[in-house]
């Protein structure tokens, strides 16, 4: 199976900062790679798709970036709405993984 | 307007079997595959399995946890998927999700979740 790594696995940042999370993944898979959102007690929203993709209606200060094994996911200026867990996921090969979850806190 | 909606979930003793529903409305059901992921209690997401369409086959693929033990399905006169789950495990306790899978593996429609709580 292939392994997600995701980094940091909690954040503390202010409203206005940028925030970056990194997902890094035991092998090569191209770019593909989602970025989800989530809040308490609600389902997953997808935010970027093939890595670098900003899904319809999202944000645009949400983006997605890198291939390969590398992977970036941007805040360019935090709001209170995103507090949230942010998920990494590969869909190259099954099973899918996901990323065991950032943790984003306002502070 | 695409709706996802679980049922099915509860409380039930190890080793006994429960099977979930998942009911989708607001689009051709039977044109797309449909996948079920699980999220324990404060812990991460786990994809389950899904069920191809019957264009491909209708086939189906699991994670290794469940391997055996979960059959996933399709009605597609119903629009509704079922995911049957035997010989439960504590550690299958979780917020089972279903959601529509393109064939990419980004899911952008997701059901509500229900519960499972697998108990003595």
């Amino acid at each position: 199976d292939i392994q997600m790594t995701q980094s940091p696995s909690s954040l503390s940042a202010s409203v206005g900062d940028r925030v970056t999370i990194t997902c890094q993944a035991s092998q090569d898979i191209s770019n593909y790679l989602n970025w989800y959102q989530q809040k308490p007690g609600k389902a997953p929203k997808l935010l970027i798709y093939d890595a670098s993709n900003l899904e319809t209606g999202v944000p645009s200060r949400f983006s997605g970036s890198g291939s390969g094994t590398d992977f970036t996911f941007t805040i360019s200026s935090l709001q209170p709405e995103d507090i949230a867990t942010y998920y990494c996921q590969q869909y190259d090969n099954l099973p899918q993984t996901f990323g065991q979850g950032t943790k984003l806190e306002i502070k | 307007e695409v709706q996802l909606v679980e049922s099915g979930g509860g409380l039930v003793q190890p080793g006994r079997s429960l099977r979930l529903s998942c009911t989708a409305s607001g689009f051709t059901f039977g044109d797309y595959a449909m996948s079920w992921v699980r999220q324990a209690p404060g812990k991460g997401l786990e994809w389950v399995g899904f069920i191809r369409s019957k264009a491909y086959g209708g086939t189906t693929e699991y994670a290794a946890s469940v391997k055996g033990r979960f059959t996933i399905s399709r009605d597609d006169s119903k629009s509704i998927a079922y995911l049957q789950m035997n010989s439960l495990k504590t550690e299958d306790t979780a917020v089972y999700y279903c959601t529509r899978d393109p064939g990419s593996g980004s899911y952008v429609y997701w059901g509500q979740g229900t519960l499972v709580t697998v108990s003595s």
